[in-house]
């Protein structure tokens, strides 16, 4: 088992390009999450998923930010345009039902 | 909206048992205790979790009071490797909700 496959590892780009994260998750897993973490904010909750379907994106700063899972295996975290607050880490993870998370290692994102 | 509350920080001598605490006086009576651990540039790794009952697999053991306002996490032999930080978090099983809302945690510090 692979685990939470997250790429890129790192992204550097220019502030109003789009920006896609993707995410493979962990096979048979129910649920996938996106997180942000920053030094002011700590991990916070983007959006979840559970069988393909967005169940809460409460946590979507802004429309810049989009989800999609189009299959069990894929999802993107895309931002259009970005902005140099939007540098973080993004953590992606998956969990079966009632059960831990399993967090993949991260794309750590700079805008400049 | 923390429904727990950890100490910032702790140390422990290598080899020694590592307790850290948490508390959880609004748990409610279908809410889990959840730990987590984020090693430096890491994802969190889930721990352990559980109800009511003490737990233990591999990683740790979780005691939890018997009215469930606190609970704390013990790594009993703590190495080098286990300096992170702890997350101690509350999730209810069941329903519509699946979010794990991550707190500030505690920085365990584990000294050679």
């Amino acid at each position: 088992d692979a685990g939470v496959i997250q790429s890129p590892r790192h992204e550097v780009t220019e502030m109003g390009q789009e920006v896609t994260l993707r995410c493979k998750p962990i096979s048979g897993h129910d649920y996938l999450f996106w997180y942000r973490q920053t030094m002011m904010r700590g991990l916070e909750l983007l959006i979840y998923f559970n069988n393909n379907v967005p169940i809460d994106d409460s946590g979507m700063p802004e429309d810049r930010f989009s989800a999609k899972m189009p299959n069990a295996s894929f999802s993107t975290l895309k931002i259009q345009p970005s902005e140099p607050r939007d540098s973080a880490v993004y953590f992606c993870a998956s969990s079966p039902t009632n059960y831990g998370y399993t967090f993949g290692s991260g794309t750590r994102l700079t805008v400049v | 909206d923390a429904k727990t509350t950890q100490p910032p920080s702790m140390d422990c001598a290598e080899g020694r048992a590592a307790n850290l605490p948490c508390n959880h006086s609004t748990i409610s009576g279908n809410e889990y205790v959840y730990w987590y651990r984020q090693i430096h540039s890491q994802g969190p790794q889930y721990i352990i979790h559980g109800l009511k009952n003490n737990e233990t697999n591999e990683m740790a053991s979780l005691i939890i009071t018997e009215d469930r306002k606190s609970s704390t996490l013990i790594l009993p032999h703590a190495t080098l490797r286990d300096t992170a930080v702890y997350y101690c978090i509350v999730r209810v099983h069941g329903g519509s909700n699946y979010k794990l809302t991550f707190g500030k945690g505690t920085l365990l510090t584990v000294n050679p």
